[in-house]
């Protein structure tokens, strides 16, 4: 099926570095997502971007936070300067439309170490 | 939250049994995501009801819809091993659907 490709796999940083987070979605979907997962908690939704613009966040998505797909490239998540609580997998995901019955597809996610 | 009382569980049972994971949100939601995930990878979808199905089948997969008490069930009939995953219910909040995830269930079939 469609696949969801997320560069690195791991990422360790010391604490207030910049740490860009890559996902390349699946090549015709028009949504895309990034959701965090903290070991042994419930996946909790970041923020969804579509036609360039991001159109909804949550309370997790610090102003340190942000996102980005220049050219329909990658779809980036940047945090600088990363925080020790920024420590979790971060999983991109995209869909074809935005309507709730649509699947999103996930990526294997991008596990940040923050020293 | 979007969800109640909800469930990290874990479950363990023997190949060949029927399991049944529940769990219950709190707000309106038209559509609810069943998802597994397997260690190491991301969730991927596995069967999706809508709030106008009570009930939707897939291979050994029912997933039940009950919107009076804001609930949903997922039953797997005849357990494999491969079934061994944590398994998460989802509900798409808005119209742009993030998805708003309970806790999951990590379920162990063994031999």
């Amino acid at each position: 099926g469609p696949k969801v490709l997320q560069i690195p796999s791991h990422q360790i940083i010391d604490m207030g570095q910049m740490v860009t987070l890559n996902c390349d979605p699946v090549s015709n979907h028009l949504y895309f997502y990034w959701y965090k997962q903290i070991l042994g908690q419930q996946m909790e939704f970041l923020v969804n971007f579509y036609n360039g613009k991001v159109m909804e966040k949550s309370k997790l998505f610090k102003d340190q936070f942000s996102v980005e797909r220049p050219d329909g490239s990658y779809f980036t998540l940047k945090i600088q300067p990363t925080a020790l609580e920024d420590s979790a997998v971060y999983f991109c995901a995209s869909s074809l439309a935005g309507q709730s019955s649509y699947e999103q597809y996930f990526g294997p996610g991008t596990r940040l170490t923050v020293l | 939250s979007q969800w109640g009382e909800e469930n990290l569980q874990a479950l363990s049972i023997q190949e060949g049994e029927d399991v049944t994971m529940n769990c219950s949100y709190k707000t309106y939601t038209t559509v609810v995501h069943w998802y597994r995930q397997d260690s190491g990878r991301g969730p991927a979808l596995i069967i999706l009801i809508r709030s106008n199905e009570r009930e939707k089948r897939s291979g050994r997969l029912r997933a039940t819809l009950d919107t009076s008490s804001q609930s949903s069930s997922l039953s797997i009939t005849a357990a494999q091993c491969e079934d061994t995953a944590v398994y998460f219910c989802a509900t798409a909040s808005s119209s742009f659907s993030k998805l708003v995830f309970g806790q999951g269930t990590s379920l162990s079939v063994v031999p």
